[in-house]
């Protein structure tokens, strides 16, 4: 069954170091999205992305945070100057398509986890 | 703003016995999502539910969009060890086609 990938599975950086975190998604899915998940804490949505571009991000993703689609396969969250309140689970989704019920049926990557020390 | 409030936050299980979850909101969803999380891992998605009072199952998993499609409610009927990680409910961010808005998740443990 086709899934999605995530590397790395575990991510040790330094305060203000850049990190990019990558995702494989599901091959004929077209809409890809961030999650964060700090430890013991509920999921947070980051960022929607849909044909080259960002649909929707939420408050969390600020100037810090970018993302890119740069080969047809791979999708990555980039964080610029990593803070220690960025430890957290990084989840990757992807939905094949919008339908008129079937939006939010996303399939989750294992997570990277990103340690800021 | 919105808010998924689940309960209860943890619950101590016996193999083989029937467990009932909740979710509940200020606000009206017109999508109910049940994800498992187990440790280490993504979210699996179980169930989704998309019409109020709709009753649907996964095996022995059984999930219901409550009429006043404020709560939504996940029954899991004789217990096995793999049951155990967290569940959360998710529900679509108002005005959104995309964003996930999540409870807190309910953490299933088995007991010795």
């Amino acid at each position: 069954e086709p899934e999605v990938t995530q590397t790395p599975s575990h991510q040790v950086t330094q305060m203000g170091q850049e990190v990019i975190l990558r995702c494989v998604p599901i091959s004929n899915h077209l809409y890809f999205y961030w999650y964060r998940q700090i430890l013991g804490q509920k999921v947070e949505f980051l960022v929607s992305f849909y044909n080259n571009e960002i649909s929707e991000k939420s408050e969390i993703f600020d100037d810090q945070f970018s993302v890119e689609r740069p080969d047809g396969s791979n999708f990555t969250l980039k964080i610029r100057s990593t803070k220690l309140e960025d430890s957290a689970m990084y989840f990757c989704a992807s939905l094949p398509t919008l339908g008129p019920t079937y939006n939010y049926e996303q399939y989750f990557g294992p997570g990277t986890r990103l340690t800021v020390t | 703003g919105q808010q998924l409030n689940q309960s209860p936050q943890s619950m101590f299980i016996q193999e083989g016995e029937d467990v009932s979850m909740n979710c509940t909101s200020s606000s009206i969803f017109n999508t109910w999502l049940w994800y498992k999380q187990d440790p280490g891992e993504g979210p699996v998605l179980l169930i989704a539910l998309y019409k109020a009072g709709e009753l649907t199952s996964n095996g022995r998993l059984t999930a219901q969009f409550g009429i006043t499609r404020k709560d939504s409610f996940l029954n899991i009927s004789a217990s096995i060890p793999s049951d155990v990680g967290i569940y959360f409910c998710a529900g679509p961010y108002r005005d959104s086609n995309y964003q996930l808005i999540w409870g807190a998740g309910t953490k299933l443990i088995i007991k010795p």
